[in-house]
C-alpha cells in the first residue's frame, strides 16, 4: 500500500539557517505530495501541495518539489526562525486509488534563537 | 470562527470506562476524518465517513471502536471499554470533497486512560 518515510527528528537548528526535511513516497499511481504542519497543542495545518511531478509548491519561505524519478518530496526553508519550531507531516493522497491522505511519522523542529 | 472543533479537548477515564469524542466539521464539509496519534508515531488513519454512510472504516481496530455521523449533528468516535493503550490525541479533519486529499484539522482530543 501507499506509503511515506520522512527522516527521523527532532532536527536542531539555529535561527536563519537552511533547513531539509527528506521525504520519500510509495504509491501506485500519481499521488497527490503534502506537507501539513503542527505547532504545539493543535491540529495540523496544510502547509504546502504539490499535484504532479515536477509541480513546487510553495508557502512562507517553504518549498518542495513532487520528484517523481526520486519519489522524493524534500521540505526546504533557506532561513529558519524561531516561530518555524513544530512538527512538520509529509502526506500523499493517491489518485486512482485511496484519497484518503497517508501521512509520515512527523519530524519535529526546534529551532534556537 | 467556522473551522473544525472538536470536544472534549481533554478526556480522562478510567479502565473498562466509554470515551465519546465528537467533531462538527467545517462548514459546507460533509467528509470527515478521525486519525489517531501515538507518542512516538504518526498519525494513524482510522475512519472515514460521509453523512450517514461509513465510507472506509479499515483502520478502526474491530472491537471496542465505533464511529458516526448522523444527517444532523456532529460526527462521533466512540470508545467502548477503554484500556490504557486507547490513551493518545484524536484528530477530526474534514473536507468539502472526498478526492483532493487537503484536509482541515481540529485541534484534536487528548484522551489520557487511567
Amino acid at each position: 500500500g501507499d506509503s511515506v518515510t520522512q527522516m527521523e527528528g527532532p532536527v536542531t537548528l539555529s535561527e536563519e539557517a537552511f533547513l531539509t526535511i527528506n521525504c520519500t513516497y510509495t504509491a501506485t499511481g500519481y499521488p497527490s505530495l503534502f506537507w501539513y504542519v503542527q505547532y504545539p497543542g493543535e491540529g495540523l495545518q496544510l502547509l504546502l501541495k504539490a499535484t504532479k511531478a515536477d509541480d513546487k509548491g510553495s508557502n512562507k519561505g517553504f518549498e518542495a518539489t513532487y520528484r517523481k524519478e526520486t519519489t522524493s518530496f524534500h521540505l526546504e526553508k533557506g532561513s529558519v526562525q524561531v516561530s518555524d519550531s513544530a512538527v512538520y507531516f509529509c502526506a500523499l493522497s493517491g489518485r486512482g486509488g485511496s484519497y484518503i491522505p497517508t501521512f509520515g511519522r512527523g519530524t519535529s523542529l526546534i529551532v534556537h534563537p | 470562527n467556522a473551522g473544525v472543533m472538536q470536544n472534549p479537548r481533554h478526556l480522562v477515564r478510567r479502565r473498562g470506562q466509554e470515551a465519546r469524542l465528537r467533531c462538527s466539521p467545517m462548514k459546507g464539509h460533509s467528509h470527515v476524518y478521525w486519525y489517531r496519534q501515538l507518542p512516538e508515531e504518526g498519525l494513524k488513519f482510522m475512519v472515514y465517513l460521509q453523512k450517514e454512510n461509513i465510507i472506509d472504516e479499515s483502520g478502526m481496530p474491530k472491537e471496542r471502536f465505533s464511529a458516526e455521523f448522523p444527517k444532523e449533528g456532529p460526527s462521533i468516535l466512540r470508545i467502548q471499554q477503554v484500556v490504557r493503550g486507547d490513551s493518545a490525541a484524536y484528530f477530526c479533519a474534514s473536507s468539502p470533497q472526498g478526492a483532493t486529499g487537503e484536509l482541515f484539522f481540529g485541534e484534536g482530543s487528548r484522551l489520557t486512560v487511567l
